[in-house]
């Protein structure tokens, strides 16, 4: 079964600084996608990142890191020097390819609320 | 700029009263995906098509169907809606149903 794990629920940040966001998942799939999504209070879901998972490089796009181990089975996200705009849920989401996984659903995670205080 | 189109943004109906919600798309993708979300949860997925092809999530019920008469056009119909099925209603698209899906702004139901 599919499935993805973001254990924070809530984190507080004042601005600037950086702060993780954690994703575990589990599949048994051999070729799988991994994702993140952001929703701000507006409600439009934004996506961030695609990896696949033949691809554990990490990748780097302005503040925003990801950590894709496959050891852990962990692909966690980082925002470096966080601002005001940074604030929302963050949601962690996986798609699977083998027989056995709904082909086309993402399994997402429960989400991470993210507060960045002035 | 190519993008997904959700209408109405807010709809407010009454218990029992049918409703629809439509999507459309500029970007010529392939798949639609219609979602259900309520407050401080994750996405729900309700139906996909993948081209003409239509999926049917197991525990989606038999209250919601969906049309989708052309590649650009997607449309959900509650057809008795309860209490419960106030929620934000989100319309996805993707090129292929293994990669990344692009949402529209969502429409809003509530259910007096």
């Amino acid at each position: 079964a599919q499935k993805v794990t973001q254990a924070q629920t809530e984190i507080s940040v004042v601005e600037k600084e950086d702060v993780t966001l954690d994703c575990v998942y589990e599949t048994r799939d051999t070729t799988y996608y991994l994702f993140w999504y952001k929703q701000p209070p507006s409600g439009e879901l934004v996506f961030l990142i695609r990896r696949n998972s033949f691809d554990e490089q990490n990748e780097i796009s302005g503040r925003y890191s990801w950590n894709f181990q496959k050891s852990t089975s962990s692909f966690n996200f980082t925002i470096t020097a966080s601002q005001v705009v940074d604030s929302a849920v963050y949601f962690c989401a996986l798609s699977g390819t083998d027989r056995g996984s709904t082909l086309g659903r993402l399994y997402f995670g429960r989400g991470t609320q993210l507060t960045v205080w002035p | 700029d190519a993008m997904v189109i959700q209408n109405p943004r807010y709809q407010v109906t009454q218990f029992g009263k049918p409703v629809t919600l439509s999507c459309s798309q500029t970007l010529n993708h392939n798949v639609m995906y219609w979602y259900q979300q309520k407050s401080s949860q994750a996405p729900k997925l309700l139906f996909h098509y993948y081209d003409k092809d239509f999926n049917n999530e197991a525990d989606t019920p038999d209250n919601f169907q969906s049309r989708r008469p052309n590649t650009s056009f997607c449309f959900l119909d509650i057809r008795s809606p309860g209490l419960g099925d106030a929620a934000m209603y989100l319309c996805a698209t993707s090129t292929h149903p293994l990669y990344e899906q692009y949402f529209g702004p969502g429409t809003r139901l509530t259910v007096t």
